[in-house]
This record gives structure tokens, C-alpha cells and sequence, in this order.
């Protein structure tokens, strides 16, 4: 069952263009995450949050950015896309608080930029 | 980097039962260990974790060496839908979440 829900699946554009995926939680987890999985499937964590704090990972250029209006909604800003910004692209979820704990994916935002 | 070091693929026939190994040899004492799975076209779904021991859901089983140093995952009667990426993931979650560290994992095949 999903709860973790990401639009769109597939987004084709160019080099320059301004895009921006949504994720969305139904599971009232406190933290949300952005990974990025590449051609090679290597995947590699984006950003972490939660309403307390913003972790973005260092390797992340700054065209990126994240944007939350609440704690179940975590979207994805690319601000210039570039080609080596293709790539999938999953937003999870978690209760964030415990030690013990599962993170839920979504299914991807597959991006392809021309 | 990865905390972890799995074997890159395996294979196995439907009904056989599936052991993924994975290396944590500097695991720390506050650190669990995670086990996820990923189909094409899916994100990763959890399967199991532990600490130590052994621990048992309905999906799957998780062997943990007395060290902590070595973890073995155990698939009973894979199916073909048990086809897919295996990631072994050592963490320590901590307050506000921790982001996963995801090797390369374990790519199984599964044949009918």
C-alpha cells in the first residue's frame, strides 16, 4: 500500500528549465527525505527535514532546494536543470523519533533533461 | 560511503531459500541494522531489522553474528517476485531521523 505518493511519475525537459516534483505523506511521519538515484542506481541522500531542521547533504549543488508547507508535504525545487540532473528521484518519509526506525519510500519522479 | 560490504549478485530457483550476507565490521554499539529491497520501478520497501540475534517477521529472517561484525539475511521459498536489489544498512537513527547510506547491495535473480 502506498502512502508516500509522488507526482509526476515521468518529467522530460531541457537544459535551463525550472522544475519542481511533490511528495506527499499520508503516514503523519515528522521527518521527510529526498534521495537521488542515479543511471547506476547508486542511490544517495538529497536533503533530510523535519519541522525542526533542514539537512542537506554538501554534494548537492544549489539549484536544488526543498520546500515544505506542512510536515507531509516535501517538494523538490530544481531551479536551472543541467543533464547530469537525470535521474530518479525518491522522497521518503519517517517518524524521525525513534531508534528503531523504517523509512517509506515513494515511488520515484523519473527526470529526463534534454 | 557505505558501512557495509554485500556480495553483488546472487541466483536462485523459485522455492529455494536465499542467505544475503553482508560485512559491518566497524559497526558501532548504538548502530542497528536495517534490511531494504528495491524492485524496478519502485522505491526501496523495507524488509527487517535488528540489533543482535536473530529476529523473524513474516517476510523474512535476519541472522546476526555474536560480534555484530556479520549479518545474514534470510529469504525462505523466494518467488520471482522476490527478484531485486538487497541493501544492508547500518544506522544509527537518532532523534529527527538519519538519512539511509545505501551501497551497492545485492542484486538476486530468481528463475523459474
Amino acid at each position: 500500500e502506498t502512502a508516500v505518493f509522488q507526482t509526476p511519475n515521468y518529467h522530460v525537459t531541457q537544459v535551463g528549465n525550472e522544475v519542481s516534483f511533490n511528495c506527499k505523506q499520508t503516514l503523519g511521519h515528522d521527518t521527510m527525505y529526498w534521495y537521488k538515484q542515479d543511471s547506476k542506481k547508486l542511490l544517495k541522500i538529497m536533503f533530510s527535514y523535519n519541522n525542526k531542521q533542514l539537512i542537506v547533504n554538501e554534494t548537492v549543488p544549489r539549484r536544488f532546494s526543498p520546500q515544505s508547507s506542512d510536515k507531509a508535504h516535501l517538494n523538490l525545487r530544481i531551479k536551472s536543470v543541467e543533464p547530469e540532473d537525470s535521474a530518479v528521484y525518491l522522497c521518503a518519509s519517517s517518524t524521525g523519533g525513534a531508534r528503531q526506525d523504517t523509512q517509506y519510500f515513494g515511488p520515484g519522479t523519473r527526470l529526463l533533461v534534454l | 560511503l557505505a558501512k557495509t560490504t554485500q556480495p553483488p549478485s546472487m541466483e536462485a530457483y523459485e522455492g529455494q531459500e536465499v542467505n544475503v550476507s553482508c560485512s559491518h565490521t566497524n559497526i558501532a554499539t548504538s548502530e542497528y541494522i536495517y534490511w531494504y529491497r528495491q524492485v524496478p520501478h519502485q522505491g526501496p520497501q523495507f524488509i527487517i531489522q535488528g540489533y543482535k540475534d536473530y529476529v523473524v517477521n513474516e517476510v523474512a529472517s535476519l541472522f546476526i553474528s555474536a560480534d555484530r561484525k556479520l549479518s545474514t539475511l534470510s529469504l525462505p521459498w523466494v518467488s520471482l517476485r522476490d527478484a531485486a536489489v538487497y541493501y544492508c544498512i547500518v544506522t544509527d537513527m537518532g532523534q529527527g531521523g538519519r538519512a539511509l547510506i545505501f551501497g551497492t547491495g545485492t542484486t538476486v535473480s530468481v528463475s523459474p
